[in-house]
């Protein structure tokens, strides 16, 4: 099983800053075919389901605030939210679709400060 | 509007069976691979299982493997998980989620809770 790793477990940033959280692969989601990570990142905010943010690792959702953004490759790969809003505030995981079973890191809870 | 509705969930005890189903409507779920993800009480996301968009293919996950089997109707546009043999930890929210092309979950359901306990 790939195990997906995050950091920090929290946060809490100032409104208007940088948010930066960390999503480590136990091995690479980097297919060398297609040269793409599958690697997706989702935001869940309290009582509701995930939402999808980003696919193959930096590709954004459509209708996705531009503040948010991915990058990395290989096993090492980046969310990061520039100017913190509000709404931002809830739990963001990263999930490999590289292969089965299905992982997802553990989370990171975004606060602010 | 794109839409997955879970129900079925509620409290079981332990060794007891459930049914869970998914109803998709504002997309063409006939297309779609489909998913089951479970979220603990206070934790992180779980894949669970998964069908091909001809409902041939199945995966699970090695925790419900045997236990749990999924399914699909998409002359009704329904997913199901029916879920046997029932432990405590198998108590979450359990969330249906559509991946199309690539395994990553979108749309997701609300949710439905399923508590496993005497």
């Amino acid at each position: 099983d790939i195990v997906m790793t995050q950091s920090p477990d929290s946060l809490a940033v100032s409104l208007g800053e940088r948010a930066t959280i960390n999503c480590r692969s136990s091995q690479s989601v980097l297919y060398s075919s297609n040269n793409k990570n599958y690697l997706a990142w989702y935001q869940q905010k309290p009582g509701q389901p995930p939402k999808l943010l980003i696919y193959w690792a930096s590709t954004r959702e459509s209708g996705v605030p531009d503040r948010f953004s991915g990058s990395g490759s290989g096993t090492d790969f980046t969310l990061t939210i520039t100017s913190l809003q509000a709404e931002d505030v809830a739990v963001y995981y990263c999930q490999q679709y590289y292969g089965t079973p299905l992982t997802f890191g553990g989370g990171t809870k975004v606060e602010i400060k | 509007e794109v839409q997955l509705v879970e129900s079925g969930g509620g409290l079981v005890q332990p060794g007891g069976s459930l049914r869970l189903s998914c109803a998709a409507s504002g997309f063409t779920f006939s297309s779609y691979w489909m998913h089951w993800v479970r979220q603990a009480p206070g934790k992180g996301l779980v894949w669970v299982s998964r069908i091909d968009s001809d409902g041939k293919i199945t995966t699970y996950a090695d925790s419900v493997k045997g236990r749990f089997t999924i399914s699909r109707d998409n002359a009704k546009n329904t997913l199901y998980l029916e879920m046997n043999s029932l432990r405590a930890e198998d108590t979450a929210v359990y969330y249906c989620g559509g991946s199309y092309r690539q395994n990553w979950f979108d749309p997701w359901g609300q949710g439905t809770l399923v508590t496993v306990s005497s």
